[in-house]
């Protein structure tokens, strides 16, 4: 089974732009959540999708934004571009199966490397 | 606020030798994660321990749950060279708090590991 995959996997850009980043889930997989990490702040998570729905939202500005396709396909937005959201941002896929007690393991991929000049 | 904290934040030590790496969270949660990272790589699922008393071994590595002291262990033994990576443990959310199950890990701080033959 693939794993998840994520697009691009290196990205530069200026401050001031806006960049869209891809995630594609394990096939099957409803849950896509996104995670940034930072050397400073560690993994911090951003925002879960399940079933093209915003469900969980973490302590970002709104210049963060997501959404998901009806393919489970996440893609996670950032305008305006400031030199502290250079970082590893992490996308992770589950079955989105939340019945307590279960383990539900998040999968990672390689992540996309954004650098903001 | 769930707060995740780890220790010893980097470790050394000698092929061979034993060592434990702590994890202490602040509220209830009802998973706990271990995941490893290689440098300049994705996280990769270790271990899910889901309740009380809760131990699981791969390998050289065990992992092990104590949900009243709120405090998880990843122990290793007879370390070897291909153990070297950061290791991040990481916690969900209480389910009640949110009408079930999230994908919203917290995150400690990682713990750098780095085996000397």
């Amino acid at each position: 089974k693939a794993g998840v995959t994520q697009t691009p996997r290196y990205l530069i850009k200026t401050r001031g732009q806006q960049v869209t980043l891809s995630c594609s889930p394990i096939s099957g997989h409803r849950s896509v959540s996104w995670y940034q990490q930072t050397p400073g702040q560690g993994l911090q998570f951003l925002f879960e999708y399940f079933s093209e729905t915003q469900r969980n939202k973490g302590n970002f500005p709104g210049r963060f934004s997501g959404r998901q396709f009806s393919n489970s396909r996440s893609e996670m937005n950032v305008s305006t571009l400031e030199l502290g959201d250079s970082a590893l941002y992490l996308c992770a896929s589950s079955s989105g199966g939340l019945l307590a007690g279960g383990t539900d393991t998040q999968y990672f991929g390689p992540g996309t490397r954004l650098t903001v000049l | 606020e769930l707060k995740v904290e780890q220790n010893p934040l980097f470790l050394s030590m000698q092929e061979g030798k034993n060592y434990t790496i702590y994890c202490n969270y602040s509220t209830t949660s009802d998973r706990l994660y271990w995941y490893r990272q290689d440098p300049g790589k994705s996280l990769e699922s270790l271990f899910v321990l889901l309740s009380n008393g809760a131990v699981k071994q791969e390998g050289r590595l065990m992992a092990s749950l104590d949900t009243k002291a709120r405090l998880s262990t990843l122990h290793i033994t007879a370390a070897v060279h291909d153990l070297s990576a950061t290791y991040f443990c990481a916690v969900d959310p209480p389910f009640v708090n949110y009408g079930g199950a999230t994908n919203k890990l917290i995150f400690g701080t990682g713990t750098l590991l780095a085996v000397q033959p």
